[in-house]
């Protein structure tokens, strides 16, 4: 099956601070998330970003899918950033409910 | 706020009990979806409902019982769990033209 590979595992960084994560994917991929799953669990949507650029905010997401791989750029970090993202893809047929894998995630933590 | 709604938020229960999670969504999406997650791990597939029908189960143990009553809710039903059952319980749904999941809340489990 498809791996995804996150990197970098964890990021601790001063509030104010800038940010790459990165995630690769092994094989083409038909649906490309980001998620942000806060402190209490909750896995909020960031991005649909199966190719392309997309911002919203102080954040935005590149996927180069010809090159399997997709980035997501914090800007001004601020301490609710704070918890863990997930990239995750997906293979299947669309529109028929298909299975989204996810990567094992970058652990943020900013700092005040 | 999200526009997926688990219950319950909690649920202790023990190994003899028998009691569901419920899941609703109102944006007219047709697939549906459970996943769980042990803490500090990606969430993992587990099932998988297109159009009101079961279409992925992935080698889920007898002891979980999907039930998708129709196309709005989801339930998953617990009997006979162990305590590695523990987890965080996650429920999804997604747009039949792209894929884009969103998650509910969760539902935090804990097997006594």
């Amino acid at each position: 099956g498809i791996q995804v590979e996150q990197s970098p595992p964890d990021l601790i960084l001063q509030e104010g601070a800038n940010s790459t994560l990165r995630c690769n994917f092994s094989d083409s991929v038909n649906n490309l998330q980001w998620f942000h799953q806060n402190p209490w669990g909750q896995l909020i949507n960031l991005f649909y970003i199966p190719s392309g650029t997309k911002q919203n905010g102080r954040l935005s997401a590149t996927t180069v899918a010809t090159e399997r791989y997709s980035l997501l750029y914090i800007s001004s970090s601020q301490t609710t950033d704070s918890g863990v993202y997930f990239c995750a893809v997906e293979q299947g047929v669309r529109n028929q409910g298909g299975k989204l894998i996810f990567g094992q995630g970058t652990e943020l933590s900013v700092k005040p | 706020d999200t526009e997926v709604t688990q219950t319950p938020k909690h649920l202790v229960m023990g190994m003899t009990n028998k009691k569901s999670l419920k899941c609703e969504q109102h944006m007219g999406h047709r697939a549906m979806y459970w996943y769980k997650q042990k803490a500090k791990k990606p969430p993992e597939l587990m099932f998988v409902y297109s159009y009101e029908k079961l279409s992925i189960n992935e080698s889920v143990p007898s002891r979980f019982s999907p039930e998708c009553p129709n196309s709005s809710l989801l339930n998953l039903h617990l009997h006979a769990l162990q305590p590695e059952d523990s987890a965080l319980y996650l429920c999804a749904s997604s747009q039949r033209r792209t894929g884009e999941l969103f998650f509910g809340e969760g539902s935090r489990l804990t097997v006594l």
